[in-house]
């Protein structure tokens, strides 16, 4: 069974369009997060969700806007895609807010702008 | 802001022998808690080690162990018995509680075991 699980692995796109990428988590976790992976594999966070309220917000670009219908879902959706976000975006989840806990990653999606 | 430094973005060692990644960190935090994740080529991100600020026994899990060295701010981790699946990147990261739990990552190092 995947523990978070994240679609599509891959996304190829134009400039300019808008699009989504689901994330779900089926661990009975209450916090979810997205990262995003440059190309030269650096990581950073995103956003975190704890319960469906957002916790977190890292300074990202309001073309940004993440949802969390219910605590087993974080979806990402993007407007106005611009070259610069071409990155591997990773969801993850833990059991809650504890900076002790550990994090489970979904497989990542690789989003390429061109 | 707390900060995540990996010195060593390459590193190679031969299979059965031990290897050393490190990693320095800055929190003005007393409780926080430091990670080593890795990153095989597959890219599924996996918890290898954790530690916790307060604890002063280094953390082990198997082959792997680390170093923790809370004055100099420094958490370096120790791979035995090299095996080729241990092939990744390494990333180390820093969570402190309630409010900036979220991980503050390194910038990784790439390992390599030699057959």
């Amino acid at each position: 069974d995947t523990a978070v699980s994240q679609t599509p692995k891959y996304l190829v796109t134009q400039m300019g369009n808008d699009k989504s990428i689901k994330c779900e988590q089926n661990l009975g976790h209450d916090t979810m997060y997205w990262y995003k992976q440059d190309s030269k594999k650096f990581l950073k966070i995103m956003f975190s969700y704890n319960n469906k309220e957002l916790i977190i917000n890292e300074t990202v670009p309001n073309r940004f806007s993440p949802k969390s219908p219910d605590k087993a879902h974080l979806n990402l959706h993007i407007n106005s895609l611009e070259l610069g976000d071409s990155a591997v975006y990773f969801c993850a989840s833990s059991q809650d807010r504890g900076g002790h806990r550990e994090q489970f990653f979904g497989p990542g999606t690789r989003l390429t702008v061109l | 802001a707390q900060t995540v430094t990996q010195s060593q973005p390459e590193m190679s060692v031969q299979e059965a022998e031990t290897v050393t990644l490190s990693c320095t960190y800055d929190t003005s935090e007393s409780d926080y808690y430091l990670f080593w994740y890795k990153q095989p080529p597959s890219r599924q991100m996996i918890l290898v080690i954790r530690q916790e600020a307060y604890k002063q026994q280094n953390a082990t899990e198997n082959r792997f162990s680390v170093n923790f060295q809370k004055a100099a701010k420094s958490f370096s981790l120790k791979i035995s018995d090299s095996q080729l699946g241990d092939a990744a990147m390494y990333f180390c990261a820093l969570s402190t509680n309630f409010g900036n739990e979220k991980l503050t990552f390194g910038t990784g190092t790439r390992l390599t075991i030699i057959p």
